[in-house]
């Protein structure tokens, strides 16, 4: 059974249309990460939760946001897509932060925006 | 300095045979973890293999070892008897617990294929 899992898995939105991407896990599992990654890239780091506290990366782009409300869900919301925000979102989890714990990778929900 | 360096944009393997995928990390901080991951073509992000920067040990895990050498900050990825399912694109990353609060660091990742 998936323990990462991500809505839509394809998603095609507007030009500066909002969007939102969306994440659950029932690991219980205390950190959730939002990743981006283009074609053929490694993964870039979005910004990820530990808990409720929120961190972000600082070249993530204002564009993106993201919101926890309980352990389970985590939301990606892009503001305004652009053309250069079509990618791969991955979202992860994992126990705790040490060097020593996996991150569980959901399927991805790969947007297209048109 | 990039933190990890897959050098193998791309790889081929015959079916049945042994491969290694190469990495090389970055880091002063001693308390480090690395990890080899799969993602097929469908997107998932498959864990298949850890190494502690403090294991004395090679890690395996099934068809899957990690040839770790500290001194040269090397984490070789070995897949044994390669299998047509294990054509896919393939990350090392670290995970760095005092200078990176914990986040994980990928590498550009390497794409095998296996010819049967």
């Amino acid at each position: 059974d998936a323990m990462v899992i991500q809505n839509p898995r394809y998603q095609v939105t507007q030009f500066g249309k909002p969007v939102t991407l969306s994440c659950s896990q029932t690991l219980n599992h205390n950190v959730m990460y939002w990743y981006q990654q283009k074609s053929s890239q490694a993964p870039k780091l979005l910004f990820h939760y530990y808990d409720k506290d929120f961190n972000n990366e600082a070249d993530t782009p204002d564009n993106f946001q993201s919101r926890r409300p309980n352990t389970s869900f985590c939301f990606l919301d892009i503001r305004s897509p652009g053309l250069g925000d079509a990618a791969m979102y991955l979202c992860a989890t994992s126990r705790e932060k040490g060097a020593n714990t996996e991150a569980f990778f959901g399927q991805g929900t790969r947007l297209t925006v048109v | 300095a990039q933190k990890i360096t897959q050098t193998q944009p791309g790889m081929f393997v015959q079916e049945k045979e042994a491969v290694t995928l190469d990495c090389t990390y970055d880091t002063s901080d001693p308390s480090y973890g690395l990890f080899w991951y799969k993602q097929p073509s469908s997107g998932e992000m498959i864990f298949l293999i850890y190494q502690g920067s403090y294991d004395q040990q090679n890690a395996t895990e099934g068809r899957y070892s990690l040839n770790f050498q500290k001194a040269r900050k090397s984490a070789n990825l070995v897949i044994s008897a390669s299998q047509l399912g294990d054509s896919a694109m393939y990350f090392c990353a670290m995970r760095e617990v005092n200078t990176n609060a914990g986040k994980s660091t990928f590498g550009d990742g390497t794409t095998l294929t296996v010819k049967p």
